[in-house]
């Protein structure tokens, strides 16, 4: 079946370094595409999303880029901070006609660790 | 701003037992999800409501069942636990039909099968 995918499962850099989290993606039907940052013991939380029609959306230190050529997606987070570690998850939703729900199918996480 | 609660953060149960995890949103959301996250695996769908008495299956139904009485409440129930349920749970809610929307997480239940 279908799934999303993520290239490293773990990250660590420096405090103030750029990071990059990566994910694949394999259903070209996929019209959406969200980034999750689950901290420890937390449930995960919205980060920031983009939709196929777009290659690249900014938010507050991140950005995402979606490459629907090679079926990629990118996470950047400018300045990354000790708080910015987490388990960072990609999910996407692929729109069947109708209404999909809201289902969306997650990647299996990469650990992002910032050391001071 | 959406909350998403979960009635217990921690539970431990023996093999066999009956168990109810319930979760409550009060934005007025018509679906709602329960996932288990386990280490490697992400989260994976167990069920979903798109309505109140309404269920779907998710990818992973197998031992588990669900109840929607109330738009804001959806519960998840392990008829008889077993220690492969051990497990993080979390639910999540969503506007109907909103394709292009993020779905709102609660914090989580970790379960525990003895």
């Amino acid at each position: 079946g279908e799934s999303v995918g993520l290239h490293l499962p773990t990250l660590s850099v420096q405090e103030g370094d750029n990071s990059i989290i990566n994910c694949a993606y394999s259903n070209s039907a996929s019209d959406y595409f969200i980034w999750y940052k689950q901290e420890s013991g937390k449930g995960p939380q919205f980060i920031i999303d983009i939709r196929s029609n777009m290659d690249k959306r900014q938010g507050q230190r991140v950005t995402v880029l979606l490459n629907k050529t090679v079926k990629h997606l990118s996470l950047q987070i400018a300045a990354t901070q000790p708080g910015d570690s987490a388990v960072y998850f990609c999910a996407e939703n692929i729109y069947a006609g109708g209404t999909s729900y809201g289902k969306l199918t997650f990647g299996q996480g990469t650990i992002l660790t910032v050391h001071p | 701003d959406v909350k998403v609660t979960q009635s217990s953060r921690y539970l431990v149960k023996r093999t066999g037992e009956k168990v109810f995890l319930e979760c409550v949103q009060d934005m007025d959301h018509e679906n709602m999800f329960w996932y288990r996250q386990d280490p490697g695996l992400g989260l994976r769908l167990i069920y979903f409501s798109y309505d109140v008495k309404m269920k779907e299956k998710g990818d992973i139904p197998e031992g588990y069942s669900v109840s929607r009485e109330k738009k804001e409440r959806f519960s998840l129930i392990l008829e008889s636990a077993s220690t492969n349920q051990t497990s993080m749970y979390l639910c999540a809610s969503i506007p109907w039909g909103r394709v292009g929307y993020e779905q709102y997480f609660g914090p989580g239940t970790r379960l525990t099968v003895t």
